[in-house]
């Protein structure tokens, strides 16, 4: 069965630390990974996909397969990352989509 | 105006009655999904569709079901025998050429029992 896990519900950093945002998933085959975004007031939507390899808004995340983990990481916070941050999961064969429980990021000035 | 479409915006309905919540889309999806929102269990995946007149049970269907008659639109009925209906809704689409593709939401329909 998929599995998306994060660990942490809230996480709370000064402006301009380092943020990562833990996700840990368990799947048997290769899953396509994804963060996706909810800021206040707007839909959830995509900020990136392992596959694309990108950097969206300072954000960045590395598959690692060997831990089955995909943490999403940004190098120096900013006010405007506060949000509702969800890790998601889907595995080859099957449309089905599915999410972690969520991390609450708050960026203090 | 493109997009994903949820109505309505909040529903209320009473202990023992189903209800419907409607979920269009205009972006020639193949694909559709419907999840619940709880404060601190994150999105639960309550049922998918991948094509038209096929669809899954997600991760939470007891209590719920769904009709994929049309390619844009993908309804949700909560039944009674669902122990507790209150929550937000949420539904999805996303093309189904590719496992990589985004998903786009629509805002939400927050059922409310009383």
């Amino acid at each position: 069965a998929q599995r998306v896990t994060q660990p942490e519900k809230l996480l709370s950093v000064f402006k301009g630390a380092p943020v990562e945002l833990k996700c840990n998933y368990s799947y048997s085959g290769s899953p396509e990974l994804f963060w996706y975004v909810q800021y206040s007031r707007q839909r959830l939507q995509l900020l990136l996909r392992h596959i694309s390899r990108e950097s969206i808004k300072g954000f960045t995340a590395d598959l690692n397969k060997g831990e089955t983990s995909f943490h999403l990481k940004k190098p120096f916070a900013q006010e405007e990352d506060s949000a509702m941050y969800y890790c998601a999961l889907t595995a080859w064969g099957a449309q089905k989509l599915v999410f972690g429980q969520g991390t609450r990021l708050t960026i203090n000035p | 105006d493109g997009g994903i479409t949820q109505s309505p915006k909040y529903l209320f309905r009473k202990e023992g009655q189903n209800v419907t919540l409607s979920c269009e889309q205009n972006l020639n999806h193949d694909a559709m999904y419907w999840y619940r929102q709880d404060p601190g269990q994150g999105l639960r995946l309550i049922y998918y569709s991948q094509i038209v007149n096929d669809f899954q049970k997600g991760d939470i269907a007891e209590g719920y079901s769904v009709s994929r008659e049309k390619k844009e639109s993908f309804p949700l009925t909560v039944t009674s025998a669902q122990k507790n209906p209150t929550a937000f809704y949420l539904c999805a689409s996303r093309p189904g050429d590719n496992l990589n593709t985004e998903a786009f939401f629509g805002q939400g329909t927050r059922l409310t029992v009383v």
